[in-house]
């Protein structure tokens, strides 16, 4: 167990929809990343926030956005969802926004129909 | 543009015998470079990580080598035993920036 909690662990939804995924980090961890795997590829990094602040943006599409709140858990949601979005979404955390070692949760795993 | 590759997808190695798992890299600037095991259902575990500074690491049965020549480095589990069996995934960290992961390498360690 990584300590990173992530809920839902699977959501079904219809195109066209919005979907919120929610991620725990860690105890003490400041640093949140939100990544896409598709099936059969590697994780895509979406996007890193450290204590509330976005730090690094990667391949996250302009119909996806998060947040970092004050409590240090995070969100990601997810709009006018498509097919092509049907995918597993990880949640790591890390210390801080340097650390290189990130700890993952378990992932949600979406379905879009 | 794939900037880590892990080109075999799959890997079958004896029980007891090494596993060598490979990656392959295309930017300089990457200062850290990490592996993760998956188990299926569960997310990526660290496993091992090499700075760019470095040419090799050792934490047990594990060994990452580093060749910054050849922008290459390699995972060696010796010895490789069935519980060892799963996704391993090369990742590279842009400068304190964000990770580019591999697409993974599935392990099968056989008894």
């Amino acid at each position: 167990d990584s300590g990173v909690t992530q809920t839902p662990k699977h959501l079904i939804t219809a195109t066209g929809q919005r979907v919120t995924l929610r991620c725990s980090p860690r105890s003490g961890d400041l640093s949140v990343y939100w990544y896409q795997q598709s099936l059969d590829q590697g994780l895509q990094f979406l996007i890193q926030y450290y204590n509330g602040e976005e730090r690094a943006k990667g391949n996250i599409l302009e119909r996806f956005s998060a947040q970092q709140f004050p409590d240090l858990h995070s969100e990601l949601n997810l709009s006018s969802l498509e097919l092509g979005d049907s995918a597993l979404y990880f949640c790591a955390s890390s210390v801080d926004h340097s650390s290189y070692e990130q700890y993952f949760g378990p992932g949600t795993r979406l379905t879009v129909t | 543009d794939q900037q880590v590759k892990q080109n075999s997808p799959s890997l079958s190695v004896q029980e007891g015998r090494i596993s060598i798992l490979n990656c392959d890299y295309t930017n300089s600037m990457f200062d850290y470079f990490l592996w993760y095991k998956k188990y299926p259902a569960e997310g990526p575990t660290f496993l091992i990580s090499i700075s760019s500074i470095k040419d090799k690491n050792e934490d047990g049965r594990f060994t990452v080598f580093l060749n910054k020549s050849a922008k290459h480095l390699s995972l060696h589990i010796v010895p490789s035993q069935p519980g060892d069996s799963a996704v391993y995934f090369c990742a590279a960290r842009n400068y304190g920036q964000n990770f580019v992961f591999g697409p993974g390498t599935r392990l099968s360690v056989l008894p």
